[in-house]
């Protein structure tokens, strides 16, 4: 069965300080996995998007890994920001339209 | 432009209600998706246009209608709804059917 786990549920840091978030997947074949940043009732938001050759991707403070053998991802965060509470969803694209979400970390930063 | 609008932002409707969602983008994408989005969980797919023809219902009531006027438009077309079915709902597009997809903001749509 398709499936995307992510770890914590939720998470506080202070502000300033680093984290990371973390993304297992069972899905085959495997096509691409991005990270979503969600704000409370808006739309998800793309961070980043691998493809099973790379394993590393950068977008600003976010910095995205991919091990492609064990299926494992991770998006750390680095100096965080008040504005960088949200949730966070690991989402796994198996080739075809259906996108197989993971269940999102809920990040709060505190000042 | 480069993103993917949603009308209404909010939408309160009784159960004997008529209302139609509205989704639109002009990045030329040719697939648009409907999703439902319940608190604290993640999207669930419900609706996939390509080439303005549905291509996926994934066994979605009758009481939505999706409906693709143009490559541009996405409605949701919503009659005698339940309370269970207030949620947020988004509309997503991609180039084709495949690609990366882009949200809008979501109509957060509740139901009395």
């Amino acid at each position: 069965k398709n499936q995307v786990e992510q770890s914590p549920q939720s998470l506080i840091i202070l502000e300033g300080k680093n984290c990371t978030l973390q993304c297992n997947y069972t899905v085959s074949p495997f096509s691409n996995l991005r990270w979503y940043k969600q704000d409370t009732g808006r739309g998800p938001v793309s961070l980043t998007i691998m493809t099973f050759s790379e394993n590393t991707k950068s977008n600003g403070r976010y910095t995205a890994t991919l091990d492609a053998d064990t299926k494992q991802s991770s998006l750390h965060i680095t100096a965080s920001q008040l504005s960088d509470s949200a949730s966070y969803i690991c989402v796994v694209s198996a080739d075809t339209d259906k996108l197989i979400f993971g269940t999102g970390t809920r990040l709060q930063v505190f000042p | 432009d480069t993103e993917v609008t949603q009308t209404p932002k909010h939408l309160v409707m009784g159960m004997t209600n008529k209302k139609s969602l509205k989704c639109e983008q002009h990045m030329g994408h040719r697939a648009m998706y409907w999703y439902k989005q319940k608190a604290k969980k993640p999207p669930e797919l419900m609706f996939v246009y390509s080439y303005e023809k549905l291509s996926i219902n994934e066994s979605v009531p009758s009481r939505f209608s999706p409906e693709c006027p143009n490559s541009s438009l996405l409605n949701l077309h919503l009659h005698a709804l339940q309370p269970e079915d207030s949620a947020l709902y988004l509309c997503a597009s991609s180039p084709v059917s495949g690609d990366e997809q882009f949200f809008g903001p979501g109509t957060r749509l509740t139901v009395l």
